[in-house]
C-alpha cells in the first residue's frame, strides 16, 4: 500500500464551481503538507505549503489538514479554464526532506 | 531568474549506453533532489542531497549514481540504461531540506 492514496481523476467541473481535490496518507509523521500543480508536460509547481494541522488560505486556493484522520484538502473556488491540470499532494516529515507524492489527481474546467 | 534548470530536455538511449543529466539552480538553495515520474506512480524520489557535499539514496536508487559538484549543481548518471528506466526526470531543489521544493522543466528520457 502506497503511503500517500489520491484518486487520479480525471475530475470534470463547469467553470465557476468549486474543485475539491484530496488525499489521504498513512504516515503520522508526516509535518508538512504541499499541493502542486503541474501542467503537461511541464515540471510541478508549488501552489499550498502548510505545517501540522488547520487551514491556509491564498487567493481562490484553500488547503486543509486534518492530522487526525490523516488527510489533507485542497479547494479552488471559482474555478477557471486555465486551473485544468493534474494536482499533485505531497507531504514530508521534519526528520528528513524526502517529499512522498500522490500520483496526483486531473483536473479539467469546461467553460 | 531561471530558476532550476534540467539539460537536456529529451533524450533517446540505446539499453547499456551511459548518460548523465544536469541540473543547476540559482536560488542559493541548500537542498536537491531528483525524482522520476512515471504513469499511475507520482513522483518517486531517486536521491537526494541535504546539502553541499552529501548525498542520500531515495526511493528508488537502483541504477542511478549522483553528483553533488557543488552548492548550484546536482547530476544524475544512469551507467548502463535499461528499458526500466524510461521516464521523465525532474530536479528540484529547496532551501532547507524540509522545506518547499521548486522544480525543473523535466528530461524526457526514453531506454530503447
Amino acid at each position: 500500500q502506497k503511503e500517500v492514496e489520491q484518486d487520479p481523476g480525471p475530475l470534470s467541473v463547469p467553470e465557476g464551481a468549486i474543485v475539491s481535490l484530496n488525499c489521504t496518507y498513512s504516515n503520522s509523521a508526516f509535518q508538512y503538507f504541499m499541493w502542486y500543480r503541474q501542467y503537461s508536460r511541464k515540471g510541478p509547481e508549488l501552489l499550498m505549503y502548510t505545517y501540522s494541522s488547520g487551514n491556509k488560505e491564498d487567493g481562490r486556493f484553500t488547503a486543509q489538514v486534518d492530522k487526525s484522520s490523516k488527510y489533507i484538502s485542497l479547494f479552488i473556488r471559482d474555478s477557471q479554464p486555465s486551473d485544468s491540470a493534474t494536482y499533485l499532494c505531497a507531504m514530508s516529515t521534519d526528520s528528513w526532506g524526502k517529499f512522498q507524492f500522490g500520483a496526483g489527481t486531473q483536473v479539467v474546467v469546461t467553460p | 531568474n531561471a530558476g532550476v534548470t534540467q539539460t537536456p530536455k529529451f533524450q533517446v538511449l540505446k539499453t547499456g549506453q551511459s548518460m548523465t543529466l544536469q541540473c543547476a539552480q540559482d536560488m542559493n538553495h541548500n537542498s536537491m533532489y531528483w525524482y522520476r515520474q512515471d504513469p499511475g506512480m507520482g513522483l518517486r524520489l531517486i536521491y537526494y542531497s541535504a546539502s553541499e557535499g552529501t548525498t542520500d539514496k531515495g526511493e528508488v536508487p537502483n541504477g542511478y549514481n549522483v553528483s553533488r559538484l557543488n552548492k548550484r549543481e546536482f547530476s544524475l548518471r544512469l551507467e548502463s540504461a535499461a528499458p526500466s528506466q524510461t521516464s521523465v526526470y525532474f530536479c528540484a531543489s529547496s532551501i532547507y531540506r524540509d522545506s518547499e521544493a521548486f522544480f525543473g522543466q523535466g528530461t524526457r528520457l526514453t531506454v530503447v
